[in-house]
């Protein structure tokens, strides 16, 4: 079946500091691959995507590259700051066509703590 | 505007009791879910619904009664409630691109 697997967190870094959150999926077929950020008390919001092999998503200064000979999607930040800590989930979701109706299956989450 | 919207937020009830929780999304999306997140912050589908039919039920328990009486809304129903239900409930749309999260639902069951 589909998975996400997530480095174990929590994570607790200085601000600053570079980040890398791990991710590494199994999937039928080939899956878009997105990050999510729910920051406290709040839903999830989408954070960047990739949509095939190669693709780069970008965004607020995270990065994360789609690599299918690794089957993996790390997020990455050259220094973060106080206001980054969140919860990230690593998620893939099948392509539009068969029964997926858009599901998405999410890693288990990675706790960030950053630390003025 | 709220593009994904729900009520109540915070929802805390005794055992045995039954409960609902609404959601709304104002984007014109064809497809809804329901997600379960634990104390561990782990997030799992529960339903899904595409124009008003169910699509995805992923084994969970009877007690739970999703309902949609039109596209643009989902609503939840869990009867019979017990200390397992507390969690958080997300409420979720999509189209064609990203998911839409709502804010959330912390159910706490005494």
């Amino acid at each position: 079946g589909n998975s996400v697997t997530q480095m174990e967190g929590p994570v607790t870094l200085s601000e600053e500091a570079f980040l890398t959150i791990n991710c590494t999926y199994t999937a039928t077929g080939y899956p878009s691959l997105f990050w999510y950020v729910q920051y406290p008390g709040e839903g999830l919001q989408l954070l960047l995507k990739a949509t095939k092999a190669d693709d780069k998503g970008s965004n607020k200064g995270f990065e994360a590259t789609y690599r299918k000979e690794t089957t993996s999607f790390h997020l990455e930040k050259g220094s973060v700051q106080v206001s980054d800590s969140a919860v990230y989930f690593c998620a893939l979701r099948l392509s539009a066509g068969g029964t997926s109706y858009g599901k998405l299956t999410f890693g288990q989450g990675t706790i960030l703590t950053v630390h003025p | 505007d709220t593009a994904v919207s729900q009520t109540p937020k915070y929802l805390v009830t005794q055992m045995g009791n039954d409960k609902s929780i609404k959601c709304e999304q104002n984007l014109g999306h064809d497809t809804m879910y329901w997600y379960k997140q634990d104390s561990k912050k782990f997030l799992k589908i529960m339903f899904s619904y595409n124009n008003k039919e169910l699509i995805i039920n992923e084994t969970v328990p009877n007690r739970f009664s999703p309902k949609s009486p039109d596209k643009a809304h989902l609503n939840l129903h869990i009867n019979s409630l017990e200390l397992g239900d507390s969690a958080v409930y997300f409420c979720a749309s999509t189209g064609w691109g990203e998911q839409f999260f709502g804010p959330g639902t912390r159910l706490t069951v005494l």
